[in-house]
């Protein structure tokens, strides 16, 4: 498996435009995590899949982001309208089993610009 | 806020020495499980450690945990400039087995 594999690596866009990113899990792989990385907030969860069903997106920051796993091979993380604090970068991450008692596998990411 | 949290935020060694840095968390865990993320890169997993172990090994790398304490450590033995990196634990909060993360230790090796 080439693991997880997430499009595009970067992305810059204008305020006000609508953002897609893309990710293919691991395939097997129960799981799916969206995760945000920025200097000051670390490495933050957004959402989490489990078999294609969103579980827990306590972590999406505004209304403005949404996620959706149409079937076990593709997730997306949408953000409309974008703005400037949303610059960071945006990992997926699959697992099989979803917890801390196995490995969770991350994407190379997409570094996500604003302007 | 995030469960754990690295410490210290930024070490400089030199190749050779050993590095060790450490994670406090505030509530009772599962488990608890280190990654490593090179400049660039995802994270990738280095070793899990569960709520019964106090020690594992993996070739440079011992973790211990003290649940007494709420803490773990990460010991990298006799480092290389190829450890530089940043590393993170990821920790579950008992009730749940999603895994958060900490904002991590920024390693940087001297050849």
């Amino acid at each position: 498996d080439a693991g997880v594999i997430q499009s595009p690596r970067h992305e810059v866009t204008e305020m006000g435009q609508e953002v897609t990113l893309r990710c293919k899990p691991i395939s097997g792989h129960d799981y799916l995590f969206w995760y945000r990385q920025t200097m000051m907030r670390g490495l933050e969860l957004l959402i989490y899949f489990n078999n294609n069903v969103p579980i827990d997106d306590s972590g999406m920051p505004e209304d403005r982001f949404s996620a959706k796993m149409p079937n076990a091979s593709f997730s997306t993380l949408k953000i409309q309208p974008s703005e400037p604090r949303d610059s960071a970068v945006y990992f997926c991450a699959s697992s099989p089993t979803g917890g801390t008692n196995t490995e969770a596998f991350f994407g190379q990411g997409t570094r996500l610009t604003v302007v | 806020s995030q469960q754990g949290e690295e410490d210290p935020q930024a070490l400089s060694i030199q190749e050779g020495e050993n590095a060790t840095m450490n994670c406090s968390y505030k509530t009772s865990i599962n488990n608890l499980q280190w990654y490593r993320q090179n400049s660039g890169r995802g994270l990738v997993h280095l070793i899990l450690i569960r709520s019964n172990e106090r020690e594992k090994h993996s070739g440079r790398l011992r973790v211990t945990l003290d649940t007494s304490k709420k803490s773990s450590s990460l010991l990298i033995t006799a480092s290389r400039a190829a450890d530089t990196a940043s590393y993170f634990c990821a920790t579950d909060t008992g009730g749940s087995y999603i895994p958060t993360f900490g904002r991590g230790t920024s390693l940087i090796v001297h050849p």
